[in-house]
């Protein structure tokens, strides 16, 4: 079975650009997540999908983030216009239905390692 | 509010145990959680307690969670050049939609 794949898996764009990462999680998985590691700090929590509604956005830094999953599959999220604080790690994880996961397993793509400069 | 702390980096020889501890702010914690990442990969789960449980020892790894204090262990022992990574802590919150409260990892270096 595929895993979680991120692409791409680095980018490195200038101050004021536009740049779309996208996950796909594991096929089946109704629950994706994304997270962001910056500067080899904490992994924070930036929103939850539901097949395609979002769950819980609480995470998004600002209205530069906008992520999307259409038709409950892969995922985007784009950062426009990209500053210098959005440099980092981002990872996707997927989980199955929450009746089917005993113990909320979630299951992490390699990530996207973000340069912004 | 929601934080979880661990130390940053740890060096051990091959061959000795390893611990690597972790604190946590919210005692209404469900489940927590040890995550490896190897150097170019995603993260990997590594093991899990239910927060009703002391300990949980599943081969080479024992997790201790001492529910009073909030500190959350991991031993490994007869530790490996192969354990090399980073391992996080993390928390999982009640509410049914389960986001992952993180620390930010510790570098575990295994020397000769």
């Amino acid at each position: 079975e595929a895993g979680v794949t991120q692409f791409p898996s680095h980018s490195v764009i200038e101050k004021g650009q536009t740049v779309t990462l996208r996950c796909d999680p594991i096929s089946g998985h109704d629950n994706l997540y994304w997270y962001r590691r910056v500067m080899g700090k904490e992994i924070k929590f930036l929103l939850h999908f539901v097949k395609e509604s979002k769950q819980d956005e609480s995470g998004m830094p600002n209205n530069r983030f906008l992520a999307e999953r259409t038709g409950g599959t892969y995922s985007t999220l784009k950062v426009q216009p990209a500053e210098l604080e959005d440099s980092g790690v981002y990872f996707c994880a997927s989980s199955p239905t929450i009746r089917d996961a005993l113990y909320n397993e979630q299951f992490f793509g390699p990530g996207t390692r973000l340069t912004v400069l | 509010g929601e934080d979880v702390e661990q130390s940053l980096f740890l060096s051990v020889r091959e061959g000795d145990s390893s611990v690597i501890n972790c604190t946590y702010t919210d005692s209404s914690s469900t489940y927590l959680y040890w995550y490896k990442q190897e150097p170019g990969a995603g993260l990997q789960l590594l093991t899990y307690i239910f927060s009703n449980m002391d300990m949980k020892q599943d081969q080479r790894l024992t997790v201790l969670l001492n529910k009073k204090d909030k500190h959350l262990s991991l031993r490994i022992a007869d530790t490996q050049t192969g354990d090399s990574a980073i391992y996080f802590c993390a928390e999982s919150l009640p509410g049914g939609y389960n986001k992952l409260i993180f620390g930010a990892g510790t570098r575990l270096a295994v020397h000769p």
